[in-house]
């Protein structure tokens, strides 16, 4: 079965700065998919980047990049120009390849919490 | 106009009672699921359809009942709510390559 562990309970940043959160997973696949969500307190989750497996580049959304390293198993995600509305739970997730056959669950960390500093 | 719904967004009740949680989603995906995030904020995968049919059952309790009337439905019926229970429950829609989630029910059973 699929692990997924993020090693910092709660993490906090200067407004404008950089921060990179950690996470590490552990799957005998060769082809997933691997997310970033972010919960606000309004609890809604929202999706903040995705990055398939068999990809080589390292996915980037605006202010929000990966760090991953496939044989690591790590899959870090970067905030740069952190600002206030940043603020939240982060959810590193592992989803297994799409089937069509339903079977594709998430499988979250444990979440860090992000706390952005004015 | 909202991807994935759920109704209520709040449920309070007592222990003993029935409760159901609704979910819609207007995405034309096949597959929808339950998860249940607890008091830790620890998400967790409760169940799985595609397509009206059952698909995962990650050892849930007997009182947990997922029903998918048709594919863009997927309820969830408890029965004999224990304190146990309160937690937030998400549903969730999937595309090829992402999941859409609800905003979440936050049950407390008291």
């Amino acid at each position: 079965a699929q692990t997924v562990t993020q090693s910092q309970p709660e993490m906090s940043v200067q407004e404008a700065e950089t921060v990179t959160l950690s996470c590490t997973y552990d799957t005998s696949e060769s082809d997933y998919y691997l997310f970033w969500y972010k919960q606000p307190p309004s609890r809604q989750m929202i999706l903040v980047i995705r990055q398939e497996a068999y990809k080589q580049q390292n996915a980037t959304e605006n202010r929000f990049s990966v760090n991953f390293q496939k044989a690591a198993k790590s899959f870090s995600l970067k905030i740069s120009d952190s600002q206030l509305g940043d603020a939240a739970m982060y959810f590193c997730a592992y989803r297994s390849p799409y089937t069509q056959g339903g079977s594709e669950k998430l499988v979250f960390g444990k979440g860090t919490k992000l706390t952005v500093n004015p | 106009d909202t991807a994935v719904s759920q109704t209520p967004k709040y449920l309070v009740t007592q222990m003993g009672n029935d409760k159901s949680i609704k979910c819609e989603q207007n995405l034309g995906h096949d597959t929808m699921y339950w998860y249940k995030q607890d008091s830790k904020k620890f998400l967790k995968i409760m169940f799985s359809y595609n397509n009206k049919e059952l698909i995962i059952n990650e050892t849930v309790p007997n009182r947990f009942s997922p029903k998918s009337p048709d594919k863009a439905h997927l309820n969830l019926h408890i029965n004999s709510l224990e304190l146990g229970d309160s937690a937030v429950y998400f549903c969730a829609s999937s595309g090829r390559y992402e999941q859409y989630f609800g905003p979440g029910t936050r049950l407390t059973v008291t």
